[in-house]
């Protein structure tokens, strides 16, 4: 099984609502972080959360760590269309170089 | 955007033959990283690399193999192509433990 775990696996809302995607994960890590990918394309990096963070703002995204539940929140805000992508997390482990994924949460923002 | 290339980014092969694929940087990063992306599984980490020379195993390595015989270049080496390693394969860089990645585009691979 994987290292992380998006939750839930598929979300749709419409626009202007917030969005919150939900990651939990098995090992102990240096860093957790979110990408976005849209369709037949590449991830590309969104946030970084470190281990000793509890919580990290980018612009409308809100990033939570609970290290003691292996747990990260990933919220949208003020969602829009653009939005629409598939969100996934991914645990830099703190033991050794691995940088795992999960599974990913796929979100449509209906306008 | 990071300078990460796939190549191919497009293949089709039958069953049973040898397949390579390479992921080629510019940017000097020390890791490099294999994902295999299936419907329903995201990313798996299939082999990753921490230096030249130095490859390690990741969540689904059984059927592939990798070399890092330069710090720009980290290859995919199908052995014996099945049907399951039907796949889109992405590369990916970063430049330490505490960084970002940055993904190539994707090679699509279809065994037949």
């Amino acid at each position: 099984s994987q290292q992380g775990e998006e939750d839930p696996q598929a979300l749709s809302i419409q626009e202007g609502e917030n969005a919150t995607m939900n990651c939990s994960y098995k090992t102990s890590i240096n860093n957790l972080q979110w990408y976005r990918q849209n369709s037949g394309r590449g991830l590309v990096h969104l946030i970084l959360i470190r281990s000793n963070e509890r919580e990290k703002h980018s612009g409308r995204l809100r990033v939570t760590l609970d290290t003691s539940k292996k747990s990260s929140s990933l919220l949208i805000t003020a969602s829009r269309a653009a939005d629409t992508a598939s969100y996934f997390c991914a645990t830099s482990h703190l033991a050794g170089n691995m940088l795992t994924f999960g599974g990913g949460t796929r979100l449509m923002v209906k306008p | 955007d990071a300078g990460i290339t796939q190549s191919p980014r497009h293949k089709v092969t039958e069953t049973g033959t040898p397949v390579t694929l390479r992921c080629h940087q510019t940017e000097n990063h020390r890791y490099m990283y294999w994902y295999r992306q299936d419907p329903g599984h995201g990313l798996r980490l299939i082999h990753y690399s921490y230096g030249v020379k130095d490859t390690d195993k990741g969540e689904v390595s059984d059927g592939y193999s990798v070399s890092r015989s330069k710090t720009e270049d980290f290859l995919l080496t199908l052995e014996s192509a099945t049907s399951s390693q039907t796949s889109v394969y992405f590369c990916a860089i970063r430049d330490g433990r505490e960084s970002e990645a940055f993904f190539g585009q994707g090679t699509r691979l279809t065994v037949v």
